[in-house]
Order: structure tokens, then sequence, then C-alpha cells
């Protein structure tokens, strides 16, 4: 049968609000964690990461939130901009023999103006 | 330091022919995993080569396939191309599997 498309969610923030992302990883094993923003007809583009020892990483304007008892993970995109609309996608990186990262579905993020 | 690139960025095929995909990591990174992104399926992990050897791989088909260079660019192959291989092929590179992964650009495969 025809396959249906992946329904993202979406998320719709007015431009100058804070933005969060969030995350629900599948391995509780999982020590290193992406986030990743893609935009339209554009390759995956590193964010921010955050290893297991942490359970908060600050970059410019962005904050990833890790939440090891429940497993997830959460992106804080602070005054977003229109430039922020885009895919953004969680990866965790998995070891079982060898390491494979495993992504998430992605959120779309659309800003208003 | 220059980003992973990926050659060529589109491409037009029919059923039944094969393709290559050719994919040049950022310097010193020897891990380069391969990924294919459709609307149906989100991003699926096709396999990772590390120092010219498959070191991990997804569950693809046999016609799917993959080496890497002693210089790490890698390349991959897709034989018997059907309607359902048209996605974005997207190559990622980091300096070991547990590091920061960076994408390329993607190569957009169309198959008719």
């Amino acid at each position: 049968g025809e396959s249906v498309g992946l329904h993202l969610p979406t998320l719709s923030v007015q431009e100058g609000d804070n933005s969060i992302i969030n995350c629900a990883y599948s391995n509780s094993a999982s020590d290193y964690f992406i986030w990743y923003k893609q935009e339209s007809g554009k390759g995956p583009q590193f964010i921010i990461d955050i290893r297991s020892n942490m359970d908060k990483r600050q970059g410019q304007r962005v904050t990833v939130l890790l939440n090891k008892t429940v497993k997830h993970l959460s992106l804080q995109i602070a005054a977003t901009q229109p430039g922020d609309s885009a895919v953004y996608f969680c990866a965790e990186n998995n070891y079982s023999g060898t390491y494979k990262y495993i992504f998430g579905t992605g959120t779309r993020l659309k800003v208003l103006a | 330091k220059a980003g992973v690139t990926q050659t060529p960025r589109y491409l037009i095929k029919t059923r039944g022919q094969q393709v290559t995909l050719s994919c040049s990591p950022i310097s010193g990174h020897r891990s380069v995993s391969w990924y294919q992104q459709t609307p149906g399926q989100g991003l699926q992990f096709l396999f990772e080569y590390f120092s010219e050897t498959q070191r991990n791989k997804g569950n693809f088909p046999g016609r799917f396939s993959g080496r890497q260079f002693s210089n790490s660019r890698s390349e991959m192959n897709v034989s018997t191309l059907e309607l359902g291989d048209s996605a974005l092929y997207l190559c990622a590179s980091s300096l070991a599997g547990d590091y920061e992964q960076y994408f390329g650009p993607g190569t957009r495969l169309t198959v008719t």
C-alpha cells in the first residue's frame, strides 16, 4: 500500500518569544545527543550537543536540557527569529558494539512575524 | 575548514539503473555515515565507514552498498534502482563514532 508521509509536529512561536522543542529518546544507555536544524532543501545543520554526564549546556541563544530519568531532551531557543524557522531533530548516539546515531522524527518550528 | 561536500547535488535516473554518490568528509574526519531521508520515513541510517571498513549497517537491502577510500572519501552505490529509492541521500562525517557529526547538503535522487 501507499506509505503515509510523516506528520511532523509543528510549533508556532511569535517572533521574539522563546521556543522549546522536545524530544524523547529511546535508549537509556545513549550517552551523547545532538540537536540539528534542517532548512528546506538543505542538509541538517549541527546546533548543539550534550553528553550524558551533563544535564544542561548553553550555546548562543540555544540551551539543551537532558533529563536521563525520563529519557527526555529539550532545545530552548531564546528570542526566536524568522531565520529559526526549520525542522529540528534530536539524535542520540547509541552504543551496541559500535556507535550509531538514531534520529527523532523532527519538529517543525514556524516563527510568526 | 571546508564542510562535508557531496556530489552530485541532483540526479535523475530511471528504474533498473544504478547510481554512485560521492561524499568528501571534513578534513581529519575518519567516520563517514550515509542516511536516506524521505517524507514517509524520515532520516534512516544506511551505513557507517571508519578507516575504510564498514563498521555499522542499517536495514537496507543489499542493493545499497558503499565504500571508503584511504583519504576518507566515501561513495555509496545503489543498483537496480526502484521508484521508492527516490530520496535525499545525506552523508555525515565525524572524527570518530561518538563525536559531533556534521552533514553535507545531500544528493537529491529522483528515480522515474
